[in-house]
């Protein structure tokens, strides 16, 4: 059964303290792996897209890598705003264009 | 670029009553659209996938009878809610997809459904 695991679940940093965030999946034909912010009562904001292993996307703060088995969202110095659920997603290779999503990562930054 | 939105951003209704949600791609013509749900601290829950002009597919467990779906144009569909009841409370999102092949869905900003 494919499947989209995002480690932790939570995650609490101070202010300028670098992580990283984790996205294993296990699916029959990856066409791409996405990245969303979301805070609360909001719809997701969309980050990034990574296509083939060895990817690297960059935006800011953040940068988002692919392996063939994971993906990591790596948060350097972080600040309070960036302070949210990164939700990861898969794209399989199937007919539609439909998204699994991972359960997220609850991020909160502390001054 | 990308901006999709939804209208109403909340709305709370008597049990028994029918609600509909709008969703417009503002700046871009959308192939397809999807409607999710979402539950507090959970993930989003695919409901169903639209494309102008044809019926929507929706997933195992969604009632197609209650949560009807129109995408009448390239940048509005909607979802009705029949007959509403508590158990229907929720968060819904809806997205837009430019193309079909890329995958990416830019999402609404949601809206919070309250049935009494």
């Amino acid at each position: 059964e494919d499947q989209v695991t995002q480690s932790p679940e939570a995650l609490r940093l101070q202010e300028g303290e670098s992580s990283s965030l984790n996205c294993s999946y296990t699916v029959s034909g990856l066409r791409g792996l996405f990245w969303y912010r979301q805070d609360p009562g909001k719809g997701p904001e969309f980050l990034f897209t990574l296509y083939s292993a060895g990817e690297e996307k960059e935006k800011e703060r953040l940068k988002a890598t692919l392996t063939k088995k994971e993906s990591f969202l790596h948060i350097t110095a972080p600040k309070p705003e960036d302070s949210a659920t990164y939700l990861c997603a898969v794209h399989m290779n199937s007919g539609y264009s439909t998204l699994t999503f991972g359960k997220g990562t609850m991020l909160l930054v502390s001054p | 670029g990308a901006v999709v939105s939804q209208h109403p951003s909340w709305v709370i209704c008597k049990s028994g009553t029918s609600v509909k949600i709008e969703c417009r791609s503002l700046d871009f013509q959308a192939t397809t659209m999807f409607w999710y749900r979402q539950f507090p601290k959970q993930s989003l829950m695919l409901m169903a996938t639209s494309n102008e002009g044809s019926k929507a597919t929706y997933e195992q467990g969604v009632e197609k009878d209650k949560f009807l779906i129109n995408h009448a144009s390239l940048t509005l569909s909607t979802l009705t809610v029949t007959s509403a009841h508590p158990e229907d409370s929720s968060f819904y999102i809806c997205s837009a997809s430019v193309n079909r092949g890329s995958g990416t869905q830019y999402f609404g900003p949601g809206t919070r459904l309250l049935v009494l």
